[in-house]
């Protein structure tokens, strides 16, 4: 069992907005602004797309945003693409920072 | 910035010892912290733990404390990630990754996210 936990699945249209929540508990996501969000295409190294809860890395489309609201944090992908599908998964750090933690991820379908 | 090579799949048998490299090129090796990451057939990626190859302080994920060793050579920018015994559980893609090092000003390290990350090491363990 991971110690973040996501959806398994989502799906959305082109054009939607879709978000994925990743719940931990006070002793990472709760206490820490040090979440990120990786997506992973099948076959391909992860990418991260979000980190410390809101940055996006320099040529990551501003169609992604992240949030977080106590113990749970959130990607939002906006205006979907058929590119954004692949899995996404959220990290954070734990008990004082001494390791990190991964959601279990999340299969983003664009149908 | 430095770029993560990675050594090539392995196929073992259960009960070998097994150590796989990441090698750093470009930028200084020693800047970074580098960690590896498990992705077991069809499944998530897990968080093992995290070297700074520029003193060799360690960090690992509870899962991962006394399962495997995480070591570095600076003089050849390198880590390294080892087995003593394989199972067939350690059946797995394994990736290492990298993040600039430094400590927040709250004293955190910086290793909360991955911006670099090598290919991967297919590790397959079978009688």
């Amino acid at each position: 069992q991971s110690a973040l936990t996501q959806p398994a699945s989502v799906s959305g249209s082109p054009g939607q907005s879709i978000t994925i929540s990743c719940t931990g508990t006070s002793s990472d996501i709760g206490t820490y602004n040090y979440v990120s969000w990786y997506q992973q295409h099948p076959g391909k190294v992860p990418k991260v797309m979000i980190y410390e809860v809101s940055n996006r890395p320099s040529g990551v489309s501003n169609r992604f945003s992240g949030s977080k609201s106590g113990n749970t944090a959130s990607l939002t992908i906006s205006g979907l693409q058929a590119e954004d599908e692949a899995d996404y998964y959220c990290s954070s750090c734990t008990i004082g920072c001494t390791y990190v933690v991964f959601g279990g991820g999340t299969k983003l379908t664009v149908l | 910035e430095v770029q993560l090579v990675q050594s090539g799949a392995e196929v073992k048998k259960p009960g070998e010892s097994l150590k796989i490299s990441c090698q750093g090129s470009g930028d200084r090796f020693t800047s970074y912290w580098i960690g590896w990451v498990r992705q077991m057939p069809g499944k998530g990626l897990e968080w093992m733990g995290i070297i700074y190859p520029g003193d060799s302080d360690t960090r690992y994920s509870p899962s991962f404390q006394g399962q495997v060793t995480i070591s570095a050579d600076k003089s050849t920018s390198t880590a390294y990630l080892q087995w003593s015994s394989l199972k067939a559980s350690d059946t797995a893609m394994y990736y290492c990754a990298g993040r600039k090092y430094f400590y927040d000003s709250s004293g955190y390290p910086s290793y909360w996210y991955f911006d670099l990350w090598g290919r991967g090491t297919l590790v397959t363990v079978s009688s």
